[in-house]
């Protein structure tokens, strides 16, 4: 059974940079079918994907469209699990932050997920 | 302002029938991209309930059961019991945005 353990700080400043750990049970980040996704919860935004992490062969990324600026996803295959960071938040970027896998296509369900981080930016 | 469109809130009695909508475009379900549904109780990780538009996980009660035709689909949740209660989302894919797309969100109240 796949199990996703999420871990990061739960207030952030302003201007200052987001950061959270995703690490994985039952899979292997590395796993040339899944893929290692980001996705944020809040009242005036829903459910927003953020991005991707995934191996096939080598490493690669996708990044949604409105953070593509301030986004970074990176794996760690020593600790088996995967970090974001975003950069310059803003009040606006005050979510619950989920890490959840796909596997097979990128249009395909996301299935776990992690248990959720309420991230406040404020001062 | 969420890509896919579903009613903020539904209800029915219990062992009553509802039905959750869930519309896009044609850069999303209407381009043949599957739809999947999931269940959201509040301080939980959102659940699974439906993938590739009719398909339950195993474990997820046949009482739910997903559709979809055009650029719409559609949960339907029939005998309800009020461990029902909760919130619905869909996705799917939008190739316009190049990424995975989320519903508003549907509450389900169970009277």
């Amino acid at each position: 059974q796949v199990q996703l353990q999420q871990s990061g700080p739960g207030l952030v400043k302003p201007s200052q940079t987001l950061s959270l750990t995703c690490a994985i049970s039952g899979d292997t980040v590395s796993r040339n079918s899944a893929a290692w996704n980001w996705i944020r919860q809040s009242p005036s935004r829903g459910l927003e994907w953020l991005g991707r992490t995934y191996y096939r062969s080598k490493w690669y990324n996708d990044y949604a469209v409105s953070v593509k600026s301030r986004i970074t996803i990176n794996p760690d295959t020593s600790k088996n699990q995967f970090s974001l960071q975003l950069n310059s938040v803003t009040p606006e970027d005050t979510a619950v932050y989920y890490c959840a896998r796909v596997v097979g296509s990128a249009y395909n369900w996301f299935d776990p997920w992690g248990q959720g981080t309420l991230v406040t930016v404020s001062s | 302002q969420s890509v896919l469109t579903q009613p903020p809130s539904v209800s029915g009695a219990p062992g009553r029938r509802v039905t959750i909508s869930c519309t896009g475009s044609s850069s999303n379900i209407g381009a043949g991209y599957d739809v999947h549904w999931y269940q959201h109780l509040p301080g939980t990780a959102p659940k699974l309930l439906i993938y590739g538009n009719s398909n339950r996980p195993s474990g997820v009660p046949d009482r739910f059961s997903g559709s979809k035709s055009g650029t719409s689909a559609s949960l339907a949740i029939t005998g309800l019991q009020a461990e029902d209660e909760a919130d619905y989302y869909c996705q799917s894919y939008d190739i316009s945005l190049s990424g995975s797309v989320f519903g508003g969100g549907t509450k389900l109240t169970v009277l």
